[in-house]
């Protein structure tokens, strides 16, 4: 089955500054790469997702990339502000019932 | 809120006795997912499925069991708690009609003492 690896597990970056996630997978069927914030005590709200015919993709001070040859994805976020703080999850989706195999997480503070 | 719904939304129970959580979707969606949250390990997939009566095992499903007699409704059942099972558990739910991503549940906090 899938097998994703989400790096790093923690992130500390001053606010205005950029942070950046990565993730890789291992199936190569896998063609849906979505991201998740989640914020203490919440459920995971999708905030950005990427299909693999596509390489990038930005929506205001988010952005991902997808390098399919190299089985990496990664989530940019720009000007960090400290209500950006959560926990973020990759994802990628393959099999029949459009399964999800989430990365273990990245726990990021934005220090004010 | 989102159109699917998880209960209860809390529970605690003693080692050995059977569980079950119930999520309900107003969406008509054709899949349905169950998932555990644990610290290190993000989301694991205990069973989903996608259809009535259409079920199958996801990577951690020993232990549970899963129903889905009706669309709106997908059950997980704990046959006989242990500690190991104290965790969150989040339903998702998906239209499948193209790849996209989930709308999750508020989740389950459940306990096993």
């Amino acid at each position: 089955g899938e097998n994703v690896e989400q790096h790093p597990s923690t992130l500390s970056v001053q606010e205005g500054d950029s942070a950046v996630i990565k993730c890789t997978y291992s199936d190569s069927a896998s063609n849906y790469f979505p991201w998740y914030k989640q914020e203490l005590g919440k459920r995971p709200q999708l905030i950005i997702d990427i299909r693999s015919n596509v390489g990038e993709k930005k929506d205001q001070r988010i952005a991902v990339t997808l390098n399919k040859t190299a089985k990496h994805f990664s989530l940019h976020i720009t000007e960090t502000q400290p209500e950006d703080s959560a926990v973020y999850f990759c994802a990628a989706q393959s099999g029949s019932a459009r399964q999800l195999t989430f990365g273990s997480g990245t726990q990021l503070t934005v220090l004010p | 809120d989102a159109g699917i719904t998880q209960s209860p939304r809390h529970k605690v129970t003693e080692t050995g006795t059977p569980v079950t959580l119930r999520c309900h979707q107003t969406e008509n969606h054709r899949y349905m997912y169950w998932y555990r949250q644990d610290p290190g390990h993000g989301l694991r997939l205990i069973h989903y499925s996608y259809g009535v009566k259409d079920t199958d095992k996801g990577e951690v499903s020993d232990g549970y069991s899963v129903s889905r007699s009706k669309t709106e409704d997908f059950l997980l059942t704990l046959e006989s708690a242990t500690s190991s099972q104290t965790s969150v558990y989040f339903c998702a739910i998906s239209n499948g009609q193209r790849a996209d991503g989930y709308t999750f549940g508020s989740g389950t906090r459940l306990t096993v003492v």
